[in-house]
């Protein structure tokens, strides 16, 4: 049963664009959602969280969106870049314990100059 | 560098055999994660240990099993290896054992068993 859905395995954007991702959850106890960016060849990288009780968190470039009835999180990257190219991971966790992340399978994004 | 080590990077084995990977956390990290990303599956989370002690379990096999040794290090076991175990295996770490800290990761261990 897989509690972190992520239903495009792809995306391609032209540089300066938006690029939109996309998130669905279907467990309720969530409450702290995280996106990671990962590269090839290297490990996971934290990129940007929210908490469940807010439905917006920014941070430069980034910006991801929480819609708690909808039990779906989008990350949004304004203007996209060549070097957001990798595989964006959407995670979630349930009552503040990290050490139970459960992960989306992941999104490549290609952002073409 | 996320200041997470993983090693070996690559490793190729055959079924039956028993494999160790090894993991040393950022400095100052008491926590170490695993996890196993299989082909085209997101991170499973495997296990958790928090200095020293197990903190947590998750889908982790019987054939596999971790410890955290004094010095924070840890190590992944995995025995008795099938075709399916090949895998990309993180460890991560965190500085405390719970609450919404970030996982930082290292580069992985890829695991090819033939």
């Amino acid at each position: 049963d897989q509690q972190v859905k992520q239903n495009s395995p792809s995306l391609s954007v032209q540089e300066g664009r938006i690029s939109i991702l996309n998130c669905d959850y279907t467990n309720s106890m969530f409450d702290y959602f995280l996106w990671y960016k990962k590269y090839p060849a290297e490990g996971p990288t934290f990129l940007i969280s929210i908490s469940s009780i807010k439905d917006k968190n920014e941070d430069g470039r980034f910006t991801v969106f929480l819609n708690k009835s909808a039990k779906h999180l989008s990350l949004h990257i304004v203007p996209s870049q060549p070097g957001d190219s990798a595989v964006y991971f959407c995670a979630a966790s349930a009552g503040g314990s990290n050490y139970k992340l459960t992960f989306g399978k992941g999104t490549l994004l290609t952002v073409n100059p | 560098d996320s200041g997470v080590t993983q090693t070996p990077k690559h490793l190729i084995t055959a079924t039956g055999q028993r494999v160790t990977l090894r993991c040393s956390p950022r400095s100052g990290d008491l926590s170490v994660y695993w996890y196993q990303q299989s082909l085209d599956q997101g991170l499973q989370f495997l296990i958790q240990y928090y200095n020293g002690e197990e903190r947590a379990k998750g889908n982790i096999l019987e054939r596999f099993s971790a410890q955290q040794f004094p010095d924070l290090h840890s190590e992944l076991n995995l025995s008795s290896l099938e075709l399916g175990d090949s895998a990309l295996y993180f460890c991560a770490s965190t500085r405390g054992g719970s609450g919404a800290n970030v996982l930082t990761f290292g580069a992985g261990s890829r695991l090819t068993v033939l």
